[in-house]
């Protein structure tokens, strides 16, 4: 149980174009979010906590208009990269939370990007 | 403020012998602490986790690590390692209260030689 599947697994951009990654929970309820970032051979950072049905918390430095969260449903959030540019490329992982699960998050297989 | 710092950026053992990877806690509250395994281009893997109940907690693949708060450490041991094992391991803190935020150490890579 508890999985967590991202769609696409890698993409590549050309530059000014937007990319949209899909995150979803499987198995069970999501109502919390999280989309991480991973810079090669770097730890993850927290990007953005998203609860279903309300706006997303974006960390410090993130830019909210560059990276578009969207937790529309229990099963799905989506992180768009808008305008992407070369120093956008990455890692991006995204992990899921339901309420009765104890607090812990689930963490997806993540997904490459790289803009050109 | 939580934070997690791991001691060692690359571990290399031989395969058979034991593991080591080390971490040490800060926290102003009882922390709740994990250590995840990452694979090559592959999502975090979850190894085990302490919450506050016994101190020495076993995890998935015959890992397991004791939390000494006297120490503030929460290191990841391995009796034999395996070439499988070859990986980059994370020390987790989760953050109480704020919306049990997750902080990230620095990782280890470990590397398993024959």
């Amino acid at each position: 149980g508890a999985v967590v599947s991202q769609h696409p697994s890698w993409v590549i951009c050309k530059s000014g174009t937007s990319v949209k990654i899909e995150c979803r929970s499987l198995d069970f309820q999501a109502t919390t979010m999280f989309w991480y970032r991973q810079f090669p051979k770097q730890s993850l950072m927290l990007m953005a906590t998203s609860n279903e049905g309300s706006k997303a918390t974006y960390e410090q430095g993130v830019e909210k208009d560059k990276f578009l969260i969207n937790h529309a449903s229990l099963t799905l959030s989506t992180l768009t990269v808008t305008s992407a540019h070369p120093e956008d490329s990455s890692f991006y992982i995204c992990s899921a939370r339901g309420d009765r699960m104890n607090y812990e998050q689930y963490f997806g297989p993540g997904t490459r990007l790289t803009v050109t | 403020a939580q934070s997690v710092t791991q001691l060692d950026s690359h571990v290399s053992v031989s395969e058979g012998t034991p593991v080591l990877l080390r971490c040490n806690y800060s926290s102003s509250y009882s922390p709740s602490l994990f250590w995840y395994v990452q694979h090559p281009n592959k999502g975090l893997q979850l190894l085990l986790k302490y919450t506050s109940a016994a101190t020495l907690v076993k995890g998935i693949n015959g890992f397991e690590a004791e939390f000494k708060k006297s120490e503030t450490s929460f290191h990841l041991t391995k009796p034999s390692a395996h070439m499988s094992d070859a990986a980059e391991y994370f020390c987790v803190v989760r953050i109480t209260g704020g919306g049990n935020k997750l902080t990230f150490g620095t990782g280890t890579q470990l590397k398993v030689e024959l």
